[in-house]
């Protein structure tokens, strides 16, 4: 079985600072990892995803992560945060396997993020 | 290329009824997947259905069930309705291949149970 672990439930930020929302995950089998942005009364939008090759991850909107095998990790980075980057955000863990798709994903529970004026 | 739509948006249903929510994916897609999301919770898998097959679920009581189309449009039925149900479902497609295991997420449907 697969599990997400997101270490803080919510992140105050001043603008313009760096931030980094902690996620760490375990599981049995090689996984892909994501995370996901969700902004109020919206679905959820990828930001970046992690599937294989260089552990360094970049993605949208300024958005950064780094996977770490031996510590089972995925922290979000952002250098220099904006209030439009107020949202929550959920790391999350897929077993693709053989068949293709998806075979399930699990999520953690989520990060609001709050940037403070 | 349209986005993941979910119809309707918004729903309110007293207890002991049912509904029924549909999805319609990014053209090309063929999987479809479903989620529950509540602020106690967080997001819970539902199910995934491909080319028209259940293909793996998630731990909710047989009043959730699911069936997709031979277009893939998907729709999601719950029944005999409990105040527990209330909550965010989201559906989420993804082109099936090597590289393409990115899932695309809809609005959601807001259902609130009475």
């Amino acid at each position: 079985a697969q599990s997400v672990t997101q270490l803080d439930s919510q992140v105050p930020v001043f603008e313009e600072a760096p931030v980094e929302l902690r996620c760490n995950y375990s599981s049995s089998v090689s996984v892909y990892l994501f995370w996901y942005v969700q902004y109020p009364n919206q679905g959820l939008q990828l930001l970046l995803k992690y599937l294989s090759g260089s552990t360094l991850v970049k993605g949208i909107n300024g958005f950064e992560a780094e996977f770490n095998k031996s510590q089972t990790s995925f922290h979000l980075r952002k250098p220099s945060v904006h209030i439009s980057d107020t949202a929550e955000y959920f790391c999350a863990v897929s077993d693709w396997g053989n068949s293709g798709g998806y075979q399930k994903v699990t999520f953690g529970i989520g990060t609001k993020l709050q940037v403070i004026p | 290329k349209a986005g993941v739509t979910q119809t309707p948006r918004y729903l309110i249903k007293t207890r002991g009824q049912q509904v029924t929510l549909s999805c319609s994916p990014i053209s090309g897609h063929r999987s479809v997947s479903w989620y529950q999301q509540t602020p106690g919770q967080g997001l819970q898998f539902l199910f995934e259905y491909f080319s028209e097959t259940q293909r793996n679920k998630g731990n909710f009581p047989g009043r959730f069930s699911g069936r997709q189309f031979s277009n893939s449009r998907s729709e999601m039925n719950v029944s005999t309705l409990e105040l527990g149900d209330s909550a965010l479902y989201l559906c989420a497609s993804s082109f099936v291949g090597v590289g393409q295991e990115t899932q695309y997420f809809g609005p959601g449907t807001r259902l609130l149970v009475l």
